[in-house]
């Protein structure tokens, strides 16, 4: 069973500052990884992805995979109200079976 | 983007009894779909996945006699609870991607059992 930890608890940021999330998965044969967004009570939304080494951006959103250490990453700049929501790491093996983290709650603070 | 529906919302049942979740892909044909339960603040476990036209494959732990997937078309796989228990309350959420694409979910149920 693949393993994708997400350590730290809820975190809380002023408006228009840096988030910054982390993620370690267990199975070094994963091959994507992925970022989602869930607000209460709602379904995950995909907000990024990433495949190969290094860092991703798009928009406010950077995604950094470092896969000789097994981690990924994901930075909010600018951090606003709406981006106030649990972040799930999600890992897969190339065939959509993905194995998600417990989730780090993002509270951002006008 | 491509839509997954899922159906219902939510719902409210009697211990014992059953209930049916259904979870469509609208503008794309899906060979497989997935099935997530998620209890409050707990990451998503995958509880099984659906295959069109043959049987699911479960994760290890889940029931398959008590979480009945029927994948009878390309577009729709439905999730059964049978003899729900007060236990069995959770947010079930089905996912599914067009060929060559991301994961996208429906909308989630979040079923309560009293």
């Amino acid at each position: 069973q693949k393993e994708v930890e997400q350590n730290s608890g809820p975190l809380s940021v002023p408006e228009g500052a840096i988030a910054s999330l982390n993620c370690t998965y267990s199975d070094r044969g994963s091959q994507s990884f992925f970022w989602y967004r869930q607000y209460s009570g709602k379904s995950p939304e995909l907000i990024m992805f990433i495949y190969s080494n290094g860092d991703k951006e798009d928009g406010r959103f950077t995604a950094q995979l470092n896969k000789a250490s097994q981690y990924v990453s994901l930075l909010i700049r600018d951090s606003q109200p709406s981006d106030s929501a649990t972040y799930l790491c999600a890992v897969g093996s190339g065939n959509n079976r993905l194995a998600f983290g417990k989730g780090n709650q993002v509270v951002v603070i006008p | 983007g491509a839509v997954v529906s899922q159906h219902p919302s939510w719902v409210i049942c009697k211990s014992g009894t059953s209930v049916k979740i259904e979870c469509r892909s609208l503008d794309f044909q899906a060979t497989t779909m997935f099935w997530y339960r998620q209890f409050p603040k707990q990451s998503l476990m995958l509880m099984a996945t659906s295959n069109e036209g043959s049987k699911a494959t479960y994760e290890q732990g889940v029931e398959k006699d008590k979480f009945l997937i029927n994948h009878a078309s390309l577009t729709l796989s439905t999730l059964t609870v049978t003899s729900a228990h007060p236990e069995d309350s959770s947010f079930y959420i089905c996912s599914a991607s067009p060929p060559r694409e991301k994961l996208f979910f429906g909308s989630g149920t979040q079923l309560s059992v009293l």
